[in-house]
């Protein structure tokens, strides 16, 4: 069955970096996933892709800040150089056959 | 540039049904799979159903089989979400996505601003 763990919260303070973690379920960690950020009361917005050896590619306008990468079921999403507007909901996703899966997201606050 | 714009949301009583609309435009529509996400009062995504770029395939959620039903008009370069037998579980914004299905991945590259259904009576 297809799986995805995110923390639900995080936070770190403005102008430092954060990671975040998607965790794949048993059996699917050869998976690629795509992350999400959805900020406050606006729909969500393609980040990025992270493959399984760590290799990503990013959406239309995402800055530099964001990165990716991967470490056996794991992949990460690194925001450095912090900003308010950074603040957001973050959801990785996974596909099947014909299904899309969503991890529970993670809520970022930027002290 | 890529926009999708959703509509026909609303207040709807338990039982009733009720169609959502996507209208897509800056990009060739008849070319690309759509999905239904929505987003539950303070609650995290779930995917809802797909369509292929040709309507030829539908896969849904399975706690919204038999009761929703996807569909879209290449023409008009819009998707349809018709939801029947709406119940209170069903209140959520709904999300129509662009999909980039090419070399394995399958994610959506472009979404909406959302609509929101409220089932209540």
């Amino acid at each position: 069955q297809l799986v995805l763990t995110q923390s639900p919260s995080a936070s770190a303070s403005l102008g430092a970096s954060v990671k975040l973690t998607c965790t794949l379920s048993s059996g699917h960690s050869n998976y690629a996933i795509a992350w999400y950020q959805q900020q406050p009361e606006k729909g969500p917005r393609f980040l990025m892709r992270v493959n399984i050896d760590g290799s990503h590619t990013k959406g239309d306008g995402i800055p530099d800040r964001f990165s990716g990468s991967s470490s056996g079921a794991e992949r990460y999403l690194t925001i450095s150089s912090l900003q308010s507007e950074d603040e957001a909901d973050y959801y990785c996703q996974i596909w099947g056959t014909d299904l899309w899966v969503f991890g529970g997201g993670t809520k970022l606050t930027v002290l | 540039q890529v926009q999708l714009v959703e509509s026909g949301g609303g207040v709807v009583q338990p039982g009733r049904s009720l169609r959502l609309s996507c209208v897509a435009s800056g990009f060739t529509f008849s070319t690309y799979a759509m999905h239904w996400v929505r987003q539950a009062p303070g609650k995290g995504l779930e995917w809802v159903a797909v369509i292929w770029y040709d309507g030829s395939s539908k896969y849904y959620a399975d706690f919204v089989k038999g009761r929703f039903t996807i569909s879209r008009d290449n023409s008009k370069k819009t998707v349809y979400l018709q939801m029947n037998s709406l119940r209170a579980e069903d209140t959520a914004v709904y999300y129509c996505a662009r999909v980039y299905s090419r070399d394995g991945y399958n994610y959506a590259d472009y979404w909406g601003q959302g609509t929101l259904v409220t089932v209540s009576s």
